[in-house]
């Protein structure tokens, strides 16, 4: 039973450009869990999905962020016109059920660099 | 929401030695208390949790504390071992929202040989 498998590991963007990032949740997994990690930080919440709606985007920035988690394929998190604030490594975790008092299974993150 | 508060945020011990690390929270709904270890360049891996219905849970060299009077829960690491240091973060599940984590700001480990 393969883990969070997120894609790339690590990605570099110009300032201005649109940053694509791809977690498929382990298998039997119905619900994700975005978060973003400051170098030496911890880790803040973002948003939470399950498969075709969005559960909670309390911790989205207002603008330029955006996720999906489509009933087929991967969940993503796109961020427009990155700026150089963006760099963070952004982590996926999946649960099997409903909310965290579960186990959450994070990936290996994805290293945002804007450069 | 939930807010999550962890001390130290940084510990060295000797190995052998323990190491204790503390957290506290504020929703006093929260029920489910992970523990996480990151190593360098890796993802978080859950490496214990407690529930509210039980004070205190083991797995072999490691245990979880929980007082929810004083809302607050610990992690005991025992004869420490070099392959101990990371960063190890606590969290706690938000009850009033859509049952997120919410994490501590974690504490750097460093067992010394």
């Amino acid at each position: 039973n393969a883990g969070v498998m997120q894609n790339p590991r690590h990605l570099v963007r110009r300032r201005g450009q649109e940053a694509r990032l791809r977690c498929s949740p382990m298998k039997g997994h119905s619900h994700v869990y975005w978060y973003r990690q400051l170098p030496e930080e911890g880790l803040k919440f973002m948003v939470y999905l399950q498969k075709e709606n969005i559960i909670d985007e309390s911790g989205m920035p207002k603008e330029r962020f955006s996720a999906e988690f489509p009933k087929e394929g991967p969940s993503i998190l796109r961020i427009q016109q990155v700026v150089r604030g963006d760099s963070a490594a952004y982590f996926c975790a999946s649960s099997p059920m409903e909310g965290g008092s579960t186990e959450a299974f994070f990936g290996q993150g994805t290293r945002l660099t804007v450069v | 929401g939930e807010n999550v508060e962890q001390h130290p945020s940084t510990l060295s011990v000797q190995e052998g030695d323990s190491a204790v690390i503390k957290c506290t929270y504020s929703d006093s709904a929260s029920n489910y208390f992970p523990w996480y270890k990151q190593e360098l360049g890796k993802g978080p891996q859950l490496i214990i949790d407690i529930r509210s219905n039980v004070g205190e849970k083991k797995d072999q060299r490691i245990a979880v504390t929980l007082n929810k009077t004083a809302k607050h829960f610990s992690l005991h690491i025992t004869e420490t071992q070099p392959e101990d240091s990371a960063v190890y973060f606590c969290a706690a599940d938000d009850q009033t929202g859509a049952n997120n984590l919410f994490f501590g700001t974690g504490t750097r480990l460093t067992v010394i040989p």
